[in-house]
């Protein structure tokens, strides 16, 4: 399966953009880009996914270099509630998401 | 409803002990999942049902056994554990795994402690 590689913590000011990086050098042509964060006492929760073109929701944008080798998650304007763990995941065969080590994400007032 | 309810939220064992986590979801998904979670690590995926069948067992202990007995519901039976088994177990769903692209959506998680 492949994997994926991400900086272990990061700090943002609140309403400052915050890009979070992420490399998967092994990823292959039909594995899609999965991300979720975990907010303290609580399960992961989804945050967005995409394959090979850009992506935008409600919560954050997702930006995949051409070679799909790394991509990076975009929190327009960071606020104290998205102070949580980010994790990168690439989808294997049958379901699988293996999840990687994650970015703690640190957000000052 | 967009939930997954966990129960217990905590439990505490004995090594000698047989209990069961149970996990429930009515979004009419089809593949479900359990995932271990360590302190200040990611979660770990255990096992995943697609149609109420066992699809994927990612070489766990036959301490840990799965059961789905019907497609809203996943327990996991527990017996003989060991205190390195004490973790947050987390259930999860999606609507199904097959060419996955969608969105899992996870439990709150029952912490597992073994005395």
């Amino acid at each position: 399966d492949a994997k994926t590689t991400q900086p272990n913590s990061m700090e943002s000011n609140e309403e400052e953009p915050v890009h979070l990086p992420c490399n998967h050098s092994t990823i292959s042509g039909t594995d899609y880009i999965h991300w979720y964060r975990q907010l303290p006492s609580q399960g992961p929760e989804y945050v967005i996914h995409g394959l090979t073109s850009n992506v935008n929701n409600r919560m954050a944008s997702l930006a995949i270099a051409e070679d799909r080798k790394s991509s990076t998650l975009i929190l327009h304007r960071a606020t104290l509630r998205d102070a949580a763990v980010y994790y990168c995941i690439l989808s294997a065969p049958g379901g699988k998401l293996i999840f990687g080590q994650g970015t703690e994400l640190s957000v000052k007032p | 409803d967009t939930e997954v309810t966990q129960t217990p939220k905590h439990l505490v064992m004995g090594m000698t002990n047989k209990k069961s986590l149970k996990c429930e979801q009515h979004m009419g998904h089809r593949a479900m999942y359990w995932y271990k979670q360590k302190a200040k690590k990611p979660p770990e995926l255990m096992f995943v049902y697609s149609y109420e069948k066992l699809s994927i067992n990612e070489s766990v202990p036959s301490r840990f056994s799965p059961e789905c007995p019907n497609s809203s519901l996943l327990n996991l039976h527990l017996h003989a554990l060991q205190p390195e088994d004490s973790a947050l177990y987390l259930c999860a769903s999606s609507q199904s795994n097959m060419g996955f692209t969608g969105e899992l959506f996870f439990g709150e998680g029952s912490r597992l402690t073994v005395l």
